[in-house]
């Protein structure tokens, strides 16, 4: 079946870091992607999305790119902010599926 | 209403009582699923109603579990007999579109602790 993996956390940084957050998928066909963020006392918000190889997708300075040689879909932002504290979700859905989502990063930012 | 509305946002329960949790989703949105957020388990899909479809209930963790979603619009969840290892963070979603993970929005949730 479909699945996410993307790398566990805690991740500390500090302001003005670079982040990457790991995201490789298993599908049967060719899915749709997604970074999905839940602020503190938040619900569940789509961040970005890509439906197609190569495709990036970007938001609020993240981005990510669709990568099928490697079925992957890394999370980046080239300068984190406290505001980003957040846990981010990685998800995948194909055709008439539900998302199917990883175990989520939690991401921690210090001034 | 704006978003989706799930009820009650917390909700505190015996070992062995029935629970109902309740989903007002987007009005008009074809589409709504459950998921279950627990600690370290990240988000785990529970079922799926699409229109007037069959729901697709596989991943309802045991027969204790049961969802319904009348006249398209509110669905309820219901845990018969909880056990501990029920407790988590019940999430509902709505979609207009019903297919690749598009459109989703969530409800806030609803915690579940069973005591």
């Amino acid at each position: 079946g479909n699945s996410v993996t993307q790398m566990e956390g805690p991740v500390t940084l500090s302001e003005e870091a670079f982040l990457t957050i790991n995201c490789t998928y298993t599908a049967t066909g060719y899915p749709s992607l997604f970074w999905y963020v839940q602020y503190p006392g938040e619900g569940l918000q789509l961040l970005l999305k890509a439906t197609k190889a190569d495709d990036k997708g970007s938001n609020k300075g993240f981005e990510a790119t669709y990568r099928k040689e490697t079925t992957s879909f890394h999370l980046e932002k080239g300068s984190v902010q406290v505001s980003d504290s957040a846990v981010y979700f990685c998800a995948l859905s194909e055709e008439n599926t539900p998302l199917v989502f990883g175990k989520g990063t939690r991401l921690s930012v210090i001034a | 209403g704006a978003g989706v509305s799930q009820s009650p946002s917390n909700k505190v329960t015996e070992k062995g009582k029935d629970v109902e949790l309740r989903c007002d989703p987007i009005s008009g949105h074809t589409a709504l699923y459950w998921y279950r957020q627990s600690l370290g388990q990240g988000l785990e899909f529970l079922i799926y109603f699409q229109g007037n479809s069959a729901p697709d209930k596989s991943g309802l963790p045991s027969d204790r579990f049961s969802a319904e979603r009348t006249g398209g619009s509110v669905s309820t969840l219901t845990i018969q007999r909880t056990q501990q290892e029920d407790s988590a963070v019940y999430l509902c979603a709505s979609s207009p579109y019903g297919g690749r993970g598009l459109g989703y929005t969530f409800g806030s949730g609803t915690r579940l602790t069973v005591v």
